[in-house]
């Protein structure tokens, strides 16, 4: 069975830096991209960036291009989403989410990661 | 970036009826569209990729059709399961990006 599980609910600080992570098992890592998708609150989905765990090959959209750096480690099967300066427009629900094998579409989800940044 | 526009926003409907959502993109997109289903505090679902194919799973109620600007969605017989809120999304070009939802609620 396919997973992806995605690390605990956050609280910080503007400022303050923050990894969050994405497990995958059930499948090959290495041979599927991974994505970010943010959703404010009430609001709808936003798609961050993608990274290919065989390689580590990362395309980011311009919005979030700078903003924040995708990784992956394929020795623990684990994708990463790091910021090194939080600020309160960063609050928000993560998911994590594998491209089906096209990479046209994503077919698996993790549970998500409530980012919350506040003073 | 394509811009993605679904419509209606929102819609209220009975168990039973005929749901039909559109997405409209800014820009052809041939048939790189998917669909997902999203309920409350919970992560999206795949329903429909590629404009009109059926993810693995998912009720035979759901079809999707369209090609290059214009995409609809629809539930042939709406279930108490399918009251939530329905995405559409484009892969036709990076970046990514989705619409802004349609939430289905309970007449």
């Amino acid at each position: 069975e396919v997973q992806l599980v995605q690390s605990g609910a956050e609280v910080k600080k503007p400022g303050e830096s923050l990894k969050i992570s994405c497990k995958g098992s059930g499948y090959i890592f290495t041979s599927y991209w991974i994505g970010w998708v943010r959703q404010m609150p009430g609001k709808g989905l936003e798609w961050m960036g993608i990274i290919y765990a065989g390689d580590s090959d990362t395309r980011y959209s311009p919005s979030f291009q700078g903003q924040v750096t995708i990784s992956a480690d394929k020795s623990v099967s684990t994708a990463y989403l790091q910021w090194s300066s939080l600020k309160a427009s960063d609050t928000a629900m993560y998911y994590c989410a594998r491209l089906g094998s096209s990479a046209r579409h994503i077919d698996y989800w993790g549970q998500g990661t409530l980012v919350t940044v506040s003073s | 970036d394509i811009q993605m526009t679904q419509s209606p926003s929102s819609l209220s409907a009975s168990v039973g009826d005929r749901v039909t959502i559109t997405c409209r993109a800014s820009q052809s997109i041939s048939s790189y569209l998917n669909w997902y289903q999203q309920k409350p505090g919970k992560a999206p679902k795949l329903l429909i990729y590629a404009a009109s194919s059926l993810q693995s799973g998912v009720p035979s109620r759901f079809s999707g059709s369209g090609s290059g600007t214009d995409f609809t969605l629809t539930i042939s017989s709406l279930q108490p399961e399918d009251f939530a809120t329905y995405h559409c999304q484009q892969s036709y070009r990076t970046p990514w990006t989705f619409g802004q939802g349609t939430k289905v609620e309970i007449k």
